[in-house]
């Protein structure tokens, strides 16, 4: 079955960095569209990044361009995200997310909890 | 602020039919197939709805979804106590290149 597993979550500080780490299982990671997703407490879903199943494309929503860095290692069956320049907006529950045939997440990952304060 | 427009609450009584709205444009539902979540608190969002209106294998056909135009609603028939939940939808978005979602909607059951 499809399992998606994140970690690296944490308190830090603004403007400090924090990696995000997804270990995926029970499908062919390298033939899929992978997502982060966020959640800020008692809000709704944010989309901030996507790559594709070769890594070749990725794309950024506007609040984290610049600050994030989406990557993915299809040897490892992993994705990852590089958040730095911290703020704390940034605060949310992390989803890592499948991409069906239209991009858009079919299975999630049980999140992981990105804090940012002083 | 969503790209996509949810009502933010709906409710029913056990056994009722209930509908939720989604609501969006030309570049997003308007041109690409629509997916609905169902998220119980502290968990992870799970699919319930693709391609507008098929199910996964495990949800109840109790659960339907629609599309017209750049709208999108979700029924539930039967309303059981279990349904109480958050409801997102999402589209592709082909102007922003990536999935948009609405705000969700609390469904209590009443």
């Amino acid at each position: 079955q499809v399992q998606l597993l994140e970690s690296g979550g944490g308190l830090v500080k603004p403007g400090g960095s924090l990696r995000l780490s997804c270990a995926a299982s029970g499908f062919t990671f390298s033939d899929y569209y992978m997502s982060w997703i966020r959640q800020a407490p008692g809000k709704g879903l944010e989309w901030i990044s996507y790559i594709s199943s070769s890594g070749n494309t990725r794309n950024y929503a506007d609040s984290v361009k610049g600050r994030f860095t989406i990557s993915r290692d299809n040897a490892k069956n992993s994705l990852y995200l590089q958040m730095n320049s911290l703020r704390a907006e940034d605060t949310a529950v992390y989803y890592c997310a499948r991409g069906d045939s239209t991009g858009c997440p079919d299975y999630w990952g049980q999140g992981t909890l990105v804090t940012v304060s002083s | 602020q969503s790209v996509l427009t949810q009502p933010p609450s709906a409710s029913g009584t056990p056994g009722q039919r209930v509908t939720m709205s989604c609501s969006g444009s030309s570049s997003n539902i308007g041109s690409n197939t629509v997916n609905w979540y169902q998220q119980f608190p502290g968990a992870a969002p799970k699919l319930l709805i693709y391609n507008n209106n098929q199910r996964p294998s495990g949800v109840p056909d109790r659960f339907s979804g629609s599309k017209s135009g750049t709208s999108a609603s979700l029924a539930i028939s039967g309303l059981q106590s279990d349904d109480e939940a958050d409801y997102y939808c999402a589209a592709w978005d082909d102007s922003l290149n990536g999935p948009v979602f609405g705000g969700g909607t609390q469904l209590t059951v009443l």
